[in-house]
């Protein structure tokens, strides 16, 4: 199976701020079957990002994705307060569907 | 409005059984793949089970394969995951997620979550 590696594990920062998260695939993953969540504390993951760089529907434009191969990034160009989250990247495939341990992106 | 809404979870001795329940509305169920998530307490997502649309094949996370059964009716819009020989590495929160069909792969909706704890 693809293991997925987050990076970093926290990241401190404060609202108006940029953050760059990382998400490295032990293999290859198509771009089609990437995606990224946010997740807070006692709510469901919320679809961010499809296909390494596709906002879903009501994303704002201040989260982007990107990659290819077996580097991503989620950039979130200026936080917010309520983008202070979990993070996990997914992927799919081979009929296995795999995510990373997740960044927790908490205020500085 | 989309939604979906898991049942069934509780409290399980080692060796129990449980059955979770997704019911879906909102969308096309019968077009969609279906998955189970789950999320033991304070730890990150791990993938369970997957079934697609017309329930013909089925796919499990190793640690769960041969004693988890996935399971959908369409005519209900209800997905299922059928639960035996439960261990308290199971104890988690388990979500079902729908994927939509498509060229994409990824977990478009979420239910609540429902809580399992295997414990004596």
């Amino acid at each position: 199976d693809i293991v997925l590696t987050q990076s970093p594990g926290t990241l401190s920062l404060s609202p108006g701020e940029g953050a760059t998260l990382s998400c490295r695939a032990s293999q290859s993953v198509s771009s089609g079957y990437l995606a990224w969540y946010q997740q807070k504390p006692g709510q469901a993951p919320r679809l961010l990002i499809y296909g390494a760089s596709s906002r879903a529907t009501g994303i704002p434009d201040r989260f982007s994705g990107s990659g290819s191969g077996t580097d991503f990034t989620l950039t979130i160009s200026r936080l917010e307060p309520e983008d202070f989250a979990v993070y996990y990247c997914q992927q799919s495939g081979s009929s296995s569907w795999t995510f990373g341990q997740g960044t927790k992106v908490e205020i500085k | 409005e989309v939604q979906l809404v898991e049942s069934g979870g509780g409290l399980v001795q080692p060796g129990g059984s449980l059955r979770l329940s997704c019911t879906a509305s909102g969308f096309t169920f019968s077009r969609s793949w279906m998955h189970w998530v789950r999320q033991a307490p304070g730890k990150g997502l791990v993938w369970v089970s997957r079934i697609n649309s017309d329930g013909s094949s089925t796919t499990y996370a190793d640690f769960v394969k041969g004693r988890f059964t996935i399971f959908r009716d369409n005519t209900k819009n209800t997905l299922y995951v059928e639960m035996n020989s439960l261990r308290a590495e199971d104890t988690a929160v388990y979500y079902c997620a729908s994927e939509p069909s498509g060229w994409y792969s990824y977990f478009d909706f979420w239910g609540q979550g429902t809580l399992v704890t295997v414990s004596s």
